[in-house]
């Protein structure tokens, strides 16, 4: 059983740029978590996501950054207009349909996004 | 809301020391914890969680650590390290009910020779 698969790994991108980040989760799960790990910080929650249906986003900044899970294929998070301050790994989850509620969550490994 | 707090951000210990990592959250309510390893430039895995029952649980590589209510603490242990164990530490935590988990800054462990 394949786990949570990222990519790219690694994405540079210039100040102004989109920035596109997949995320497929492990098989059988079907909710997907977003976080973003900043340089000497712990991983902070962004948003949760069910196939088609954003279900809390209530990490996401205002601006800029939105995220889906398409009925088919993988989950997106999406960063328009990249700055400096945008530049940290991002980390994408998945929980079975009968972990979720406890909390148990398989991580991916990482998105690493440097904004020249 | 709940916070995660991870007391030493760095970790040296010798080869074949014990260590504890220590972890105190803050909630009202009852939570489930984690405890993940990051290794460099790697995802995280899960180290060992606590649902339920016994305050003692035992994880992969060697580690435990015991729940303890009262104190509102989760300190991760390893009786003896190895130069492998080097890496960065994470605790987790989830409310009941809660999908997301909120995570302290980190623990670095640095084993040395």
């Amino acid at each position: 059983n394949a786990g949570v698969m990222q990519n790219p790994r690694h994405l540079v991108r210039r100040r102004g740029q989109e920035a596109r980040l997949r995320c497929s989760p492990m098989k059988g799960h079907s909710h997907v978590y977003w976080y973003r790990q900043l340089p000497e910080e712990g991983l902070k929650f962004m948003v949760y996501l069910q196939k088609e249906n954003i279900i809390d986003e209530s990490g996401m900044p205002k601006e800029r950054f939105s995220a889906e899970f398409p009925k088919e294929g993988p989950s997106i998070l999406r960063i328009q207009q990249v700055v400096r301050g945008d530049s940290a790994a991002y980390f994408c989850a998945s929980s079975p349909p009968s972990g979720r509620l406890f909390g148990e969550q398989y991580f991916g490994p990482g998105t690493r996004l440097t904004v020249t | 809301a709940q916070s995660v707090t991870q007391l030493d951000s760095q970790v040296p210990v010798f080869e074949e020391a014990p260590v504890e990592l220590r972890c105190n959250y803050s909630s009202s309510v009852s939570v489930y914890l984690f405890w993940y390893v990051q290794y460099p430039n790697q995802g995280l895995q899960l180290l060992l969680k606590y649902l339920s029952g016994s305050t003692l649980v035992k994880g992969i590589n060697g580690f435990e650590a015991e729940f303890n209510k009262s104190q509102t603490s989760f300190h991760l242990r390893k009786p003896s390290v190895h130069i492998s164990d080097t890496a960065e530490y994470f605790c987790a935590v989830s409310l009941g009910g809660s999908e997301k988990l909120v995570f302290g800054k980190g623990t670095k462990l640095t084993v040395n020779p």
